[in-house]
Parts: C-alpha cells; sequence; structure tokens
C-alpha cells in the first residue's frame, strides 16, 4: 500500500530564515506531487505541483521554491521567510492517471515570528 | 477552467441528511468529481469519486445530473463528528492542477 510521509509536524521560524520541508511517498512510482498552504480559516491554496522528476510548475508567485529529485521526493524551500509564509503545509499525490484521487500527508504547521 | 462553487456553509441537526451541492460548469468531458472531508489540523481525506448519474460507497452518495454541471454530495443521518470542511475538486486545466474551492463548513448541531 501506498504512504506519504511528511515532516516535521510543527515548525517555529523566525522571519528571514531559510525552510525545507520535506515529502516522501511510498509504495507507488511516478506520482502526481503537490504542496498546498492553508492560512488559518482559510482553504487550501495550490502552491506547487510536478508530474515528474525535475519538474515543477508554480500556482503562485512567492517567496517559495519547490524541487524533486528524486521520483518520490517533493521538497518546498524558501530562502528567507516572511510573515505571510506562516500556515499549514501540506503534502499530496496522486496516480494521475485521469482519476486523480489526493493522498495528503499529515502537515506541518509553520509558524514564522 | 473548471472551477467550483459551493455554499460557504450549512448547518444541520444529528441524524439528519445532508446534501451538498457543486457547481462546476465547465468540467471537461473526461474528468471525474471528487469530494473531500477535512478536520482542523489535518489534511483532507477522500469521500467519494464520480463522473454521471450515482456512485455510493459506506459512508455517502454523489449525485451527478447529464450535464455534469453540477454535483451533490449526500450524507445520511450525520452525526456531530461529521462537522468538518467539505470540498468538492475537479481537474483544472490540461496540466491536471487539482486546485481546492472555499469548500463548505458543515456543522451538525445536537
Amino acid at each position: 500500500s501506498q504512504t506519504i510521509h511528511q515532516w516535521p509536524a510543527t515548525l517555529v521560524q523566525p522571519v528571514g530564515s531559510p525552510l525545507s520541508l520535506e515529502c516522501t511517498v511510498e509504495g507507488t512510482s511516478n506520482p502526481n506531487l503537490y504542496w498546498y498552504r492553508q492560512a488559518a480559516g482559510r482553504g487550501l491554496q495550490l502552491l506547487f505541483y510536478s508530474v515528474g522528476i525535475g519538474q515543477i510548475s508554480s500556482e503562485v508567485p512567492q517567496n517559495l521554491s519547490a524541487s524533486r529529485p528524486q521520483d518520490r521526493q517533493f521538497i518546498l524551500s524558501s530562502k528567507k521567510l516572511l510573515l505571510s509564509d506562516s500556515g499549514f503545509y501540506l503534502c499530496a499525490w496522486s496516480f494521475g492517471r485521469g482519476r486523480e484521487k489526493l493522498f495528503f500527508g499529515s502537515g506541518t504547521q509553520l509558524s514564522v515570528l | 477552467l473548471a472551477k467550483t462553487t459551493q455554499p460557504i456553509s450549512m448547518d444541520s441537526y444529528e441524524g439528519q441528511e445532508v446534501n451538498i451541492t457543486c457547481s462546476h460548469n465547465n468540467i471537461a468531458t473526461n474528468d471525474y468529481i471528487t469530494w473531500y472531508q477535512q478536520f482542523p489540523s489535518q489534511g483532507p481525506r477522500f469521500i467519494i469519486q464520480g463522473y454521471k448519474t450515482k456512485v455510493t460507497n459506506e459512508v455517502a452518495s454523489l449525485f451527478i445530473p447529464a450535464d455534469r454541471k453540477s454535483s451533490t454530495l449526500s450524507l445520511p443521518r450525520v452525526s456531530l463528528s461529521d462537522t468538518a470542511v467539505y470540498y468538492c475538486l475537479v481537474p483544472r486545466g490540461s496540466a491536471r492542477q487539482l486546485t481546492f474551492g472555499s469548500g463548505t463548513q458543515l456543522t451538525v448541531l445536537p
């Protein structure tokens, strides 16, 4: 069966510090991978998605970047965090072959102070 | 590009049937409609997926009319634990962006 791992669960970072969130998927190959962010009390905002190694599409211009160095690894990064980067970050994957069904990780609660 | 519209919130009482409708006027011919449930501080969880007519599983039913421009999630006999945000999701664009709408906050009252 497939599983998705996302860490850390919580993170408190000062403004201007770097960020690296990692997500890995097990039990499947060539998944579509997604990073979402959810501000407090708000909906899910799609940040990045990837259909293959090294293939990253950005949905919203922002202070963040994503990379996919391996088939089942997706990394969200920032060189300098802003206060507005605070939120709940979720990684997800899908089979990506027509009947897209998203499977989410447990999320990272990021607080930028 | 398919965009979804749902009511922002709904209230219900325990034991009642709840129907949440989502409009997706520009859904593509081959796209499926998927519904998710989200509790606070958790990732959304898959509920049900369908293409046309009716789909039923152990937790919900999904009704999709012939024109497929809308869909209705039906939750039978809701309980307090069904209080959550419910999202319908339709792929957007040829690149398969999976963009969520604003969702519907369902509150089940005792």
